[in-house]
């Protein structure tokens, strides 16, 4: 089975600093989302990753298919960056089907 | 604009009453998936489907149907709900069942079974 690890679970910055989640996944994967979900509910696809690094605007996701690990960085941090950020891996089961495996979040406040 | 559409976005409905949650995408997306979030869980995939008349079992399908008769719907449907399928629902789009595909996820559907 397999388990995905999120850290921290809470984290709490004061605007401008620079943040760091962390996921960590057991089982060989075929690709992971990071995904960010507003106060609100609503749900947003930020990145997917199979290998290396990508970036978009402050936000930069790495993985380490070998170390089984993915982090995800915010540069310059900003109290609109508050939410809940969620690690998410795609892995084929035993069964032969695709299944998607979620960390239960990282709940980042950013205060001004 | 292209979205995923979820109805209703709340319930509050009896134990037994059969219930349907509607999920409509515009992209002409392949895959669609279903998923409930609860506090402590996180969120866990119920059932998805790669394509018209393809769905599968996610890890908690137990009380719950789908059927994928076209490709932009893909409705749940909980036969005779329970207290314990009360949760915040998620359905969920993409181009394909390809794993580097980004999810388009709606709005969210909050159930309350009495």
């Amino acid at each position: 089975k397999n388990e995905v690890e999120q850290s921290p679970q809470n984290l709490t910055a004061q605007e401008g600093e620079f943040i760091t989640i962390n996921c960590s996944y057991s089982v060989g994967i075929s690709a992971l989302h990071w995904l960010q979900q507003h106060p609100g509910g609503g749900i947003v696809s930020l990145f997917m990753l199979s290998s290396g690094k990508k970036k978009h605007g402050r936000l930069i996701a790495t993985i380490n298919i070998q170390e089984k690990h993915s982090s995800l960085h915010i540069t310059a941090s900003h109290p609109r960056d508050s939410a809940v950020y969620i690690c998410a891996v795609r892995f084929r089961s035993q069964g032969g089907s695709e299944k998607l495996v979620f960390g239960k979040g990282t709940k980042l406040t950013v205060n001004p | 604009e292209a979205q995923v559409t979820q109805n209703p976005r709340y319930l509050i409905t009896v134990t037994g009453k059969k219930l349907t949650v509607t999920c409509s995408q515009n992209m002409n997306h392949e895959y669609m998936s279903w998923y409930r979030q609860d506090p402590g869980l996180g969120l866990r995939q119920i059932y998805y489907s790669m394509n018209v008349e393809v769905t599968d079992k996610g890890d908690v399908p137990e009380g719950y149907k789908v059927s994928r008769k076209e490709k932009r719907n893909f409705p749940l449907i909980l036969e005779s709900p329970s207290p314990n399928q009360t949760s915040l629902y998620f359905c969920a789009s993409s181009l394909s069942r390809n794993s580097n595909q980004p999810q388009h996820f709606g709005d969210g559907t909050r159930l309350s079974i009495l």
